[in-house]
């Protein structure tokens, strides 16, 4: 099915890990973008792409880098991971159809550090 | 400046009733103001959206009305239904960008 699939939808890392949040798209789409989604923070733009190529930092960047692998595929990338970083991760791409800008978002990854 | 303020942070409405979530925003450069429904467990999917240039967006029992002049939009959502119960977030984006999405509100239809 079309869509955005992350994987894993599950992880628990101990504090200082690494570990690699992966996102691919198979709709076409230019941009993609990762958020993290807080309780009562709502969702915050980590970083983004809006071609292949190219990424920008967004709201909460710190502790975070990201690759752009191709059209279809946007990684997220914990060096050291945080307790702090402990949250949900959603991946969504997006494309302007109709006048609506379309973001599909994936169904995320529960990250828990400890 | 970049922040859409969003409230209640939950709500509980009878079923068939009418559900009310407001947002507000400062950006007058926002050209695109979203909403997304969010069920536990799953990734936000887009639910209704306005631009600034329309007073009011009906789709179904979900209708957005839009306030340029008080930079305030609100969802309503008539004849509410248990299986209405998730989250909801506003956003607001520009030029085709990034979208910046409000803190949410969970809402709880009683059956």
């Amino acid at each position: 099915n079309a869509g955005v699939t992350q994987t894993p939808k599950f992880q628990v890392l101990k504090t200082g890990q690494s570990m690699t949040l992966q996102c691919a798209q198979d709709m076409n789409h230019n941009s993609m973008y990762w958020y993290r989604q807080d309780p009562g923070m709502g969702l915050r733009l980590i970083y983004y792409s809006a071609s292949e190529g190219t990424t920008d930092k967004g709201e909460v960047p710190n502790g975070y880098n990201v690759s752009r692998l191709n059209k279809r595929e946007f990684s997220l990338r914990l060096e050291s991971a945080a307790p702090s970083q402990t949250s949900v991760y959603f991946c969504a791409s997006s494309v302007l159809r109709g006048g609506n800008y379309g973001y599909t978002f994936g169904s995320g990854t529960r990250l828990t550090v400890v | 400046q970049q922040q859409v303020k969003q409230s209640p942070q939950s709500l509980i409405v009878q079923k068939g009733g009418i559900s009310i979530i407001n947002c507000a925003y400062e950006n007058t450069a926002f050209d695109y103001f979203p909403w997304y429904q969010q069920f536990p467990g799953k990734g936000p999917a887009l639910l209704i959206a306005i631009r600034p240039d329309v007073s009011e967006k009906k789709e179904g029992r979900f209708t957005i009305s839009f306030n340029k002049s008080a930079k305030q939009f609100s969802l309503h959502i008539m004849d509410s239904q248990p299986g209405d119960s998730a989250t909801y977030f506003c956003a607001a984006s520009w030029g085709g960008d990034k979208i910046i999405f409000g803190k949410g509100t969970r809402l709880h239809i009683l059956p």
